[in-house]
């Protein structure tokens, strides 16, 4: 079976553009969320969407935004690219919500860069 | 959610066991305890997770004592392969996980 897949692996921004970037959960997997990574640090966590609600937001601007569609997929929106949101952004997809041990898996993530 | 506090680095050799130890203080009763390796570059990648005292998988180990208020990640016999950093988290439902820095670990020849 697939792993979490994103997409794009890498992109290039300019300040004030907009960025979409895509993840799609393993087979079978009903919630997905959103880490961001600093070079250096640990990931942050961005949002968590499950049955296509949001479920879980973290401590980020109203610049990022997330909606997670009928067959599980999600995209990660982020308007008005500031140079601070350069980063690996991480999808990560599990089985359930609820379920406790409830266990995540990430993917590879996708390298922004806003110059 | 439980804060976990963790060694930032540890050296090691080929062929060495390495064992990090994560301590979780105020871990709740529902809570499980998962650890991910990240190389650069790349996604988290789960490792191993446990609710109590012993969990063994084909890639490492994972004790927890009694109190559950830390827990040590063995690796046996390392290899340069294993060179990362390991997160140690908890969390009862496997969301919304906080990373700390992790722990940076280098294996030597």
């Amino acid at each position: 079976d697939a792993g979490v897949t994103q997409s794009p692996t890498h992109l290039i921004k300019t300040r004030g553009q907009h960025v979409t970037l895509r993840c799609s959960p393993i087979s079978g997997h009903k919630s997905v969320s959103w880490y961001q990574q600093v070079l250096g640090q640990g990931p942050q966590f961005i949002f968590q969407y499950y049955e296509k609600e949001e479920r879980g937001r973290g401590n980020f601007p109203d610049r990022f935004s997330a909606r997670q569609f009928p067959n599980y997929s999600s995209e990660l929106n982020v308007n008005a690219l500031l140079l601070g949101d350069s980063a690996l952004y991480l999808c990560a997809s599990s089985r359930d919500r609820d379920l406790s041990g409830n266990t995540i898996y990430f993917g590879e993530g996708s390298w922004l860069t806003v110059v | 959610l439980a804060k976990t506090t963790q060694p930032i680095s540890m050296d090691s050799y080929e062929g060495q066991e390495v064992n990090i130890t994560c301590s979780h203080n105020n871990i709740a009763t529902n809570d499980y305890i998962t650890w991910y390796q990240q190389f650069p570059s790349q996604g988290p990648r789960f490792i191993i997770q446990g609710y109590k005292t012993k969990v063994t998988n084909e890639v490492a180990s994972l004790f927890i004592p009694a109190d559950r208020k830390s827990s040590t990640l063995s690796l046996p016999r390392v290899s340069l392969s294993d060179t990362a950093v390991y997160y140690c988290l908890v969390d009862n439902y496997g969301q919304n996980f906080v990373f700390g820095p992790g722990t940076r670990l280098s294996v030597l020849p």
